[in-house]
């Protein structure tokens, strides 16, 4: 299994544009889940999805969206990249929706992106 | 409000010694807790949870222990290693309708020196 998969590595973006991280799974994983890492503030939940077909918001949802048609893929869209949205940005995945004791998330690599 | 913080933002070690990274939660209802060890341009990585109904579990080097009278969570790692360097983040695991929610401390940074 590859685990989870992020692309682009890095990526520098200019205020206004838009663009789309990818974030995909092999492990037949349920639930999918997007954050972003800012320093001295450890890592927030952007969207999370418990299945195909549907996603929600978590703590800091304005300004990205995300759709989830496949079990295994999860891509987060920036409408309009603004400064602020300069952080390194996690996708994790867990078997199972329900917070089953011992399933845990298993993170990606980060996607580094600068919006200048 | 929900928070989950560390107290050190640093800690060194010497190698061969034992480490001791804290951790403090503001939510009663928190029941699961995890710590995962973050290296240099890598996503965070699993190390070891625990849920409330416990007050201590160990694994291989590293043991994890909960005070839930005081909200506090701490991870040992014994006999630290150079491999141990990294960022340790805490997190607790909040109920949203059934699907986990993890809640980030702000992250520990360790370094172990020869």
């Amino acid at each position: 299994n590859a685990g989870v998969t992020q692309t682009p590595k890095f990526q520098v973006l200019k205020t206004g544009q838009s663009m789309t991280l990818q974030c995909a799974q092999d492990m037949n994983h349920e639930y999918m889940s997007w954050y972003r890492q800012d320093p001295g503030m450890g890592l927030r939940l952007i969207h999370y999805s418990v299945g195909a077909g549907i996603t929600d918001q978590g703590e800091v949802p304005n300004g990205y969206n995300v759709s989830r048609s496949t079990t295994e893929d999860f891509p987060l869209r920036l409408l309009s990249a603004a400064p602020s949205q300069t952080s390194v940005y996690f996708c994790a995945s867990s078997y199972s929706k329900w917070r089953a004791s011992t399933d845990t998330q298993y993170f990606g690599p980060g996607t580094r992106l600068t919006v200048l | 409000g929900e928070s989950v913080g560390l107290h050190l933002p640093t800690l060194s070690v010497q190698e061969g010694d034992n480490s001791i990274i804290n951790c403090a939660y503001s939510n009663s209802a928190s029941d699961y807790f995890i710590w995962y060890k973050q290296e240099s341009g890598k996503g965070p990585q699993f190390i070891i949870d625990i849920r409330s109904n416990m007050d201590k579990r160990q694994g291989q080097r590293v043991t994890v222990l909960l005070n839930k009278t005081v909200k506090h969570l701490s991870l040992q790692i014994a006999a630290t290693q150079p491999g141990d360097s990294a960022v340790y983040f805490c997190a607790e695991s909040l109920d949203i309708q059934g699907a986990q929610k993890l809640v980030f401390g702000q992250g520990t940074r360790l370094t172990i020196n020869p």
